[in-house]
């Protein structure tokens, strides 16, 4: 069945401070995996995508990871700003005849001063 | 270049009545998707669209229903409203095709409250 999980549920963290959040997934066969990030209340908004043969890729303190052997990912936020705080969405297509997409449930991260 | 685009942003209905949600895809994109995403929950597959006709579809009823126009645009038809409906519903359009990612755009969502 394709699944993907995410965890920590939720993380509190000092403004500042690093934080790393993972995904595993039991989909396949894998096309691509990407991380949101959702405001409450507001759309999903991408941050990275990541396709088979890549195993990291960044957008500003935001660093994705991809091991595509054990089918993790991890999310990386360095330096951590209020305006993190946010639920982080890990979803993972599928390559069928179509893009099948799989959501997992999200991190819900808060970011206190 | 406009993003994706939905309306009404919020709206209230009354148990067993019907609502209609319309989504302008992202400028050069020709796949519509819908998600209702439910307080502190992710966003749950409802359906897409692509060329007119209904690709895939998740686990919901035939109340759920809806529609893609010529020029991509897409309406979310929900019918005889039950509580359980109250949520956020999102519409994410996306590019098929050779050499395109796939990757999902999405709108800032419709908040749909039934009382």
């Amino acid at each position: 069945k394709n699944q993907v999980e995410q965890s920590p549920q939720s993380l509190i963290i000092l403004e500042g401070k690093n934080c790393t959040l993972q995904c595993n997934y039991t989909v396949s066969p894998f096309s691509n995996l990407r991380w949101y990030k959702q405001d409450t209340g507001r759309g999903p908004v991408s941050l990275t995508i990541m396709t088979f043969s890549e195993n990291t890729k960044s957008n500003g303190r935001y660093t994705a990871t991809l091991d595509a052997d054990t089918k993790q990912s991890s999310l990386h936020i360095t330096a951590s700003q209020l305006s993190d705080s946010a639920s982080y969405i890990c979803v993972v297509s599928a390559k069928t005849s179509y893009d099948k997409v799989i959501f997992g449930p999200g991190t819900s991260l808060s970011v206190i001063p | 270049d406009a993003g994706v685009t939905q309306s009404p942003t919020h709206l209230i209905k009354t148990r067993g009545q019907q609502v209609t949600l319309r989504c302008s895809p992202k400028s050069g994109h020709d796949t519509v998707s819908w998600y209702q995403q439910a307080l502190g929950q992710g966003p749950q597959f409802i359906f897409q669209y692509y060329e007119e006709e209904e690709r895939q579809r998740g686990n919901f009823p035939d109340r759920f229903s809806g529609h893609q126009f010529p020029n991509y645009s897409s309406e979310l038809n929900v019918n005889a409203l039950l509580l359980g409906d109250s949520a956020l519903y999102l519409c994410a359009s996306s590019q098929q095709g050779v050499g395109a990612t796939g990757e999902l755009f999405f709108g800032e969502g419709s908040r749909l409250t039934v009382l």
